[in-house]
């Protein structure tokens, strides 16, 4: 089955200044890779998707990139806030987020230092 | 539109009994996938329903179970509880082509 390893499992920045998690996955099949943000006491939040027909997508200041000759994907955060801070999982699948549910990667617990 | 709502949020249970969780997806949605997360496996795919039917099934023993109505709301069972199915139970619904919203979850204690 699909494995996702993400890296790194702590990521500590200044205010301002960018972040970015990256993730491996394993099977070449996988299609669709979407990225969580869980806040304490809550579920996690969808921030970003990106399908296999796409290299990079962009959302303010949240971009995604895309090397499925590589198998791996990123999460980049541009002039990070503090309430950036939180648990981020990235994930993938085969049916395009749909029968084959999502592995996730082990997750990316953001601080944001003032 | 109401999010993903999960009842209860919070459960302690003891061993070898059997729990109940309650998900209503979001209205419209008639995708609904249930999670299991906890601080050691992580997030850990259980199964995934459409239209009553069971889609697809983690890998997880048979004491875990689900169903889904016929207006999209969705329970998952679990028999004969051990200590460790303590974890946060997550239910995630969908519409069509677009990505899973989740819910705050239910969190399970056994004791």
């Amino acid at each position: 089955g699909e494995n996702v390893e993400q890296h790194p499992s702590t990521l500590s920045v200044q205010e301002g200044d960018s972040a970015v998690i990256k993730c491996t996955y394993s099977d070449s099949a996988s299609n669709y890779f979407p990225w969580y943000k869980q806040e304490l006491g809550k579920g996690p939040q969808l921030i970003i998707d990106i399908r296999s027909n796409v290299g990079e997508k962009k959302d303010q200041r949240i971009a995604v990139t895309l090397n499925k000759t590589a198998k791996h994907f990123s999460l980049h955060i541009t002039e990070t806030q503090p309430e950036d801070s939180a648990v981020y999982f990235c994930a993938a699948s085969r049916s395009g987020g749909g029968a084959d549910g999502l592995t996730f990667g082990k997750g990316t617990h953001l601080i944001i230092q003032p | 539109k109401a999010g993903v709502t999960q009842t209860p949020r919070y459960l302690i249970k003891t061993r070898g009994q059997q729990v109940t969780l309650s998900c209503s997806p979001i209205s419209g949605h008639r995708s609904v996938s249930w999670y299991q997360q906890t601080p050691g496996q992580g997030l850990q795919f259980l199964f995934e329903y459409f239209s009553e039917t069971q889609r697809n099934k983690g890998n997880f023993p048979g004491r875990f179970s689900g169903r889904q109505f016929s207006n999209s709301r969705s329970e998952m069972n679990v028999s004969t509880l051990e200590l460790g199915d303590s974890a946060l139970y997550l239910c995630a619904s969908r519409e069509s082509g677009y990505g899973y919203t989740f819910g705050s979850g239910t969190r399970l204690t056994v004791v």
